[in-house]
């Protein structure tokens, strides 16, 4: 069956604009998770979604970055005014809900360059 | 709050030599631990995870690894790697109660050689 995907797959912007990066999580699943790989580091949790619901936020590094999730199906993640240390690639990922230990399943993630 | 380290950021192995990737983490919780693969250009894929029961844990392509609690370690070994077996490894830990999210350490890049 369709994995998670993500679009686009590279998006290389100019530092103070806003990008919208898209997650479509498998079918089913009703959690979902933003992850953040900058180049030397491990991952970085973000935010995840329960439903429509986002019960933790708590590693959006500022106020610039938001995401919503519509329909408990796709997601899109928003940075507004892009600084050149938000380049990184963004992994989104789904399970079957938030019990854990529910196994998530990536998508191929974003890779944001901000010049 | 919980982290994982896994100290080697590279390692390089030949062929059909044994291999172990070491994971530790520190939680003040009972945790769920995990390895994933990231191959080139790739998403991550589950290779194992420890839920509980046995601490020995069998995966995907070969690979085992051992959950040990006093040395609160989960390191990652497998027998005989193969040139395909190059790519980027990932331990994680997630919390009992946690909502599933899970702490990932820096990653591991194997590198096999012939």
């Amino acid at each position: 069956g369709a994995g998670v995907s993500q679009s686009p797959s590279n998006k290389v912007t100019e530092k103070g604009k806003d990008v919208e990066l898209r997650c479509d999580p498998i079918s089913g699943h009703t959690a979902l998770y933003w992850y953040r790989q900058s180049l030397g580091q491990g991952l970085e949790f973000l935010i995840y979604f329960q439903g429509n619901s986002a019960p933790d936020k708590s590693g959006l590094p500022s106020d610039r970055f938001s995401a919503e999730r519509t329909g408990g199906s796709v997601s899109t993640l928003t940075i507004q005014r892009t600084q050149q240390e938000d380049s990184a690639v963004y992994l989104c990922a789904s399970s079957l809900g938030t019990s854990d230990p529910n196994e998530q399943f990536f998508g191929p993630g974003t890779r944001l360059t901000v010049l | 709050a919980q982290s994982v380290t896994q100290l080697d950021s590279q390692v390089p192995v030949f062929e059909e030599a044994p291999v172990e990737l070491r994971c530790n983490y520190s939680s003040s919780v009972s945790v769920y631990l995990f390895w994933y693969v990231q191959y080139p250009n790739q998403g991550l894929q589950l290779l194992l995870k420890y839920l509980s029961g046995s601490t020995l844990v069998k995966g995907i392509n070969g690979f085992e690894a051992e959950f040990n609690k006093s040395q609160t370690s989960f390191h990652l070994r497998k027998p005989s790697v193969h040139i395909s077996d190059t790519a980027e490894y990932f331990c994680a830990v997630g919390l009992t109660g946690g909502g599933n999210k899970l702490t990932f350490g820096t990653g591991t890049q194997l590198k096999v050689e012939l």
